[in-house]
């Protein structure tokens, strides 16, 4: 099974600023997805973060909001850019392999 | 695209007593149904899955039944425990396709002691 790990674990911002967070696999994963939860809430999918190439985006998620990277098969970049409170959430990066999809702890961001 | 339909949001059971949370799914061309459970300040963790070409599958206290025909899968505790407290989230993907994962709004299972 593949071990996620993201950074930060939490921040703290303020309004109009931007944060990167970056998610590790510990093994090569074929698929890499990032999520953002709200609180008592369900995990809605942002993007699909290809490989060497532009995320794909979901419906209401645009690129220059989020953008991301995705350098190789293990590592990942999310940003979330010119943030307001509305931001304020948390966010998941995921990987899967053959078989089965795992999460990343989450960073939680909360946006002043 | 895909839509996953989940109910009850919220779910009491006494301890020992079974948990049915059920599920409906869109997208016909969906083929893979797993189901996270997430306790609180953790993330998701896969308890269980299934694929179309199965119609029940069973880990210990945990099945899943899935209806193809009619588009429902469910999740089924049994000898229901204090640890199984959490909120379950079942999910839909078409794993020949764009493999998007796409999640149920979610269930909170108190079990009552």
């Amino acid at each position: 099974s593949a071990v996620i790990s993201q950074k930060p674990s939490r921040d703290i911002c303020q309004r109009g600023t931007s944060l990167t967070i970056q998610c590790q696999v510990d093994s090569q994963v074929t698929m890499m997805f990032w999520y953002r939860q709200q609180p008592g809430q369900s995990l809605t999918l942002i993007a699909t973060a290809n490989q060497g190439s532009e995320a794909t985006y979901e419906s209401g998620f645009v690129i220059d909001k989020f953008p991301i990277s995705r350098p190789n098969l293990t590592f990942s970049t999310l940003t979330v850019s010119n943030m307001s409170p509305e931001d304020s959430s948390i966010y998941l990066c995921s990987g899967r392999d053959q078989e089965t999809q795992y999460f990343g702890p989450g960073t939680r961001l909360l946006v002043l | 695209g895909e839509n996953v339909e989940q109910h009850p949001s919220t779910l009491s059971v006494q301890e020992g007593d079974s948990a049915v949370i059920k599920c409906t799914y869109s997208d016909s061309a969906s083929n893979y149904f797993p189901w996270y459970k997430q306790e609180l300040g953790k993330r998701p963790q896969l308890i269980i899955d299934i694929r179309s070409n199965v119609g029940e599958k069973k880990d210990q206290r945990i099945a899943v039944t899935l209806n193809k025909t009619a588009k429902h899968f469910s999740l089924h505790i049994t000898e229901t425990q204090p640890e199984d407290s959490a909120v379950y989230f079942c999910a839909a993907s078409s794993m020949n396709r764009d493999d998007k994962i796409i999640f149920g709004k979610g269930t909170r299972l108190h079990i009552l002691p």
